[in-house]
């Protein structure tokens, strides 16, 4: 069945790296994505990774698949209080017209 | 160019009525789907539609429903209203829906319903 899992809460120093953890359920997931949503706004699309690649880099983040143990982390170098908001961990598949989202990690950055 | 836009931004109606939300996505786009997120729920999936078909859909009971006209805009009614469909409804938008990596969200609209 289609299910995506992500820790609810972190919280890290201004500076600091953050990782950010989801796992999924569904092999077939073709497309992975992290998105991000601040406060009364709509999500906001940060990266994804195809599910034949292990890594990709972009600027300050890095997104790692483990595909074996299904688990996909987002790595935000550096960061910074605007960094502060939930991300949503999310897979799709092709063909699939749906994506499948996480309950999201709120992510508090503190001074 | 204009992102997926999104009316009304708040809407507040009473249990028993109707609401129609509206969706206009990204110029050339001819795919809309539709989430509800709720603080319980998440975000979860609606449905999905390309060229005025519905191509997929979520479960959810039938007084939620949609559309989509010539244009690509869409729209998704739900009757009979219930306090649990007070959430934050989101649009997304893609070129045919194929290309999911670019899919883009609106703000979108938040339903009390009291």
């Amino acid at each position: 069945g289609e299910d995506v899992e992500q820790s609810l809460f972190l919280s890290v120093r201004e500076g600091d790296s953050s990782v950010i953890n989801c796992t999924y359920t569904d092999s077939s997931s073709t497309y992975l994505y992290w998105y991000k949503q601040e406060p009364g706004a709509g999500l906001q699309l940060l990266t994804y990774i195809f599910s034949n690649m292990d890594m990709k880099q972009d600027q300050r983040l890095t997104v790692l698949l483990n595909k074996k143990d299904k688990h996909l982390s987002l790595r935000i170098a550096d960061t910074q209080t605007g960094d502060s908001a939930i991300y949503f961990c999310a897979e799709s598949y092709t063909g699939g017209f749906k994506t499948i989202f996480g309950a999201g990690t709120r992510l508090f950055v503190k001074a | 160019k204009a992102g997926v836009t999104q009316t009304p931004r708040y809407l507040i109606k009473t249990r028993g009525q109707q609401v129609t939300l509206s969706c206009s996505p990204i110029s050339g786009h001819r795919s809309v789907s539709w989430y509800q997120q709720t603080p319980g729920q998440g975000l979860q999936f609606l449905f999905e539609y390309f060229s005025e078909t519905q191509r997929n859909k979520g479960n959810f009971p039938g007084r939620f429903s949609g559309r989509q006209f010539s244009n690509s805009r869409s729209e998704m009614n739900v009757s009979t209203l219930e306090l649990g469909d007070s959430a934050l409804y989101l649009c997304a938008s893609s070129l045919d829906g194929t290309r999911e990596w670019e899919q883009y969200f609106g703000p979108g609209t938040r339903l009390t319903v009291t």
